[in-house]
């Protein structure tokens, strides 16, 4: 199957600062990226899309000002979670949107990255 | 508003049995289904994706079956393994869109 990278895996911070997540599709372009967040023993809630070259688009509830979505290329999304809090702590997970080949629209799931904000 | 359910929350077997795990979801015009795996602290692995068109999906000792008119779909493990202890997550996609809608997943255990 296709390959996603989220980087870092993990990160901890102090309350107030900002955090950048990458999510990269590795051996395919993803037009369309998918952020997912993940509380403990819950299920992955979508926050948003991301589409290469536009604004996202986020689903309700969820703050656009708050969670900046960047999809500069097709290779690489970013999230930047803004002015942190404790109660953003949580599991971010991305995916990519392969629309080619064997794998046409099947997202791929990147490795998830752990916010841990203090 | 699409909704997906699967029960139980968690199962517990001895190692070999064979499984059978439960999706369900509400609106039947769904685009694909797919069963992915989580280990704990990790992402998702996909298993298998099963087109509208399509009634299963194979995949080694997986098989997962799509009856999209009764709104089901039942992911089944051949000779369970300790390997295969992990959270099954179910998801739906809808027609027109692609955005993904998960079941809570079912946590299972395969005691050796």
């Amino acid at each position: 199957g296709a390959v996603v990278s989220q980087h870092p895996s993990w990160v901890i911070c102090k309350s107030g600062t900002s955090v950048k997540i990458e999510c990269r599709s590795l051996d395919f372009q993803a037009t369309t990226m998918f952020w997912y967040r993940q509380f403990p023993k819950q299920s992955l809630m979508l926050m948003a899309t991301s589409n290469e070259g536009s604004k996202a688009t986020y689903e309700q509830g969820v703050e656009k000002d708050k969670f900046l979505i960047n999809h500069a290329s097709l290779t690489l999304s970013t999230l930047t979670v803004t002015s942190a809090h404790p109660e953003d702590s949580s599991f971010y997970i991305c995916s990519g949107l392969s629309l080619a080949g064997g794998f046409y629209n099947e997202q791929f799931f990147g490795p998830g990255t752990r916010l841990t904000v203090l | 508003k699409q909704e997906v359910t699967q029960i139980p929350a968690a199962l517990s077997v001895p190692e070999g049995e064979n499984l059978v795990l439960n999706c369900s979801f509400t609106d039947s015009a769904i685009y694909n289904l797919q069963w992915f795996r989580q280990d704990p602290g990790k992402g998702l692995t996909s298993l298998l994706l099963i087109q509208s068109s399509q009634r299963e999906q194979t995949s080694g000792r997986l098989n997962a079956s799509l009856d999209k008119s009764s709104g089901r779909s039942t992911l089944y493990i051949a000779a369970s393994q300790p390997g295969d202890s992990a959270t099954y997550l179910c998801a739906v996609s809808q027609g027109g869109s692609e955005k993904l809608v998960f079941g809570k997943g079912m946590k299972l255990t395969v005691n050796p």
